[in-house]
């Protein structure tokens, strides 16, 4: 089955600067990559997603690539500020399943000021 | 936006009671409902996913008679966990999913204590 790993586990990054998490997929039918972020005792929210027709996407500071040859797709902030810390999870879904979507593991983000 | 959400926030019930959490989705019709279970520091895990008017599906390791799943409605399902044990303590999240839609929202959860 699917499987999705995310790197890194613990980012830290001083205010002002980008911040970059990884996601590697294993299933080439997957066509769907949404990015949460989810502060502490709190819900996952989404943040921006992408579909598999489409190589980039952003949306002000925050923006995410996709590149399917290599099954990786990646987030990227910008400008980061001290309420950009919190745990970010990629994941994928192919639409099967009930549009089931695979998690990665997280990604705790520290923006230090 | 799409809004979800799920009560109660907090609970805490007395090892071999059973607890209910409900989930609705406030202005969407949820086709599809998720329910996941959130150890600290670690990922989502699914637990089973249901459709309205369907048997949830678990996934391998839930025991179905012990987390009892239902979704009566498009905006309504429940979870109730049976003779809880202090092992069931977690943070249980749902998420809910519109028709021909792949984007989920997310309810703010709910902490369950089981002493």
């Amino acid at each position: 089955g699917e499987n999705v790993e995310q790197h890194p586990s613990t980012l830290s990054v001083q205010e002002g600067d980008s911040a970059v998490i990884k996601c590697t997929y294993s299933d080439s039918a997957s066509n769907y990559f949404p990015w949460y972020k989810q502060e502490l005792g709190k819900r996952p929210q989404l943040i921006i997603d992408i579909r598999s027709n489409v190589g980039e996407k952003k949306d002000q500071r925050i923006a995410v690539t996709l590149n399917k040859t290599a099954k990786h797709f990646s987030l990227h902030i910008t400008e980061t500020q001290p309420e950009d810390s919190a745990v970010y999870f990629c994941a994928a879904s192919k639409g099967d399943s009930n549009y089931q979507l695979i998690w990665g593991a997280g990604t705790k983000l520290i923006i230090k000021p | 936006g799409a809004v979800v959400s799920q009560h109660p926030s907090r609970v805490i019930c007395k090892s071999g009671t059973s607890v209910k959490i409900e989930c609705r989705s406030l202005d969407f019709q949820a086709t599809t409902m998720f329910w996941y279970r959130q150890f600290p520091k670690q990922s989502l895990m699914l637990m089973a996913t249901s459709n309205e008017g369907s048997k949830a599906t678990y996934e391998q390791g839930v025991e179905k008679d012990k987390f009892l799943i239902n979704h009566a409605s498009l905006t309504l399902s429940t979870l109730t966990v049976t003779s809880a044990h202090p092992e069931d303590s977690s943070f249980y999240i749902c998420s809910a999913r519109g028709a021909g839609t792949y984007e989920q929202y997310f309810g703010p959860g709910t902490r369950l204590t089981v002493t």
